[in-house]
């Protein structure tokens, strides 16, 4: 079935430093959204994007999808302490219209 | 205030029994989804309604069951069919292939 792998699993980062996590589909998509969850939290949407080749960008975060709009990635610019959690990316399928969310990435940030 | 109220947030139960998850929303949202997260897993989707008396499995349905009665309203019962419950459990609704707004989650445990 249609998978979406998200990398890396885990991210330690020194505050200032930058971050990117990147997801993989399968199968082409027809958007992808990217979720935050906080530690002891409940995910949070961030943004959808539609179009292949899109780039937008919030503050110091900055969201990519693909050409193929098989691939995205999240990157964030000067890590702060507020960025710690997980970050999910959710791809929904080009064929079935369903939602497939990727593992997640957990960021940590030292201060 | 617009939202989804998940209750109750803790829940403990003995093996054979039988618990329900409430979950209701005035978003006013048609669609409405119940997921469940393990460490490292990200969201696996359980059960999802896309609109009232009408509901559909999703990926790791067994042992769950669901009803949709009400639009506001998407209850989760875990059954004694289920073999391994415990685990924090996310309720979500969304305009249909729009951004999903998540419950603040019940995290089941059994003893």
């Amino acid at each position: 079935g249609q998978q979406v792998m998200q990398i890396p699993q885990y991210q330690h980062v020194q505050e200032g430093e930058d971050f990117t996590t990147y997801c993989n589909s399968s199968t082409t998509l027809s958007n992808i959204q990217w979720y935050k969850q906080r530690p002891g939290g409940h995910p949070v949407f961030l943004i959808q994007l539609v179009k292949s080749g899109e780039v937008k960008k919030q503050k110091r975060l900055t969201f990519q999808f693909g050409e193929a709009k098989k691939n995205s990635s999240l990157h964030i610019t000067a890590t702060q302490t507020t960025d710690v959690g997980t970050y999910f990316c959710a791809g929904r399928s080009g064929n079935t219209g369903k939602l497939i969310f990727g593992q997640g990435t957990t960021l940590q940030v030292k201060p | 205030d617009g939202g989804i109220t998940q209750s109750p947030k803790y829940l403990f139960r003995k093996e054979g029994q039988n618990v329900t998850l409430s979950c209701e929303q005035n978003l006013n949202h048609d669609a409405m989804y119940w997921y469940r997260q393990d460490p490292g897993q990200g969201l696996r989707l359980i059960y999802y309604s896309q609109i009232v008396n009408d509901f559909q499995k999703g990926d790791i349905a067994e042992g769950y069951s669901v009803s949709r009665e009400k639009k506001e309203s998407f209850p989760l019962t875990v059954t004694s069919a289920q073999k391994n419950p415990t685990a924090f459990y996310l309720c979500a609704s969304s305009i249909y292939t729009g951004e999903l707004f998540f419950g603040e989650g019940s995290r089941l445990t059994v003893l």
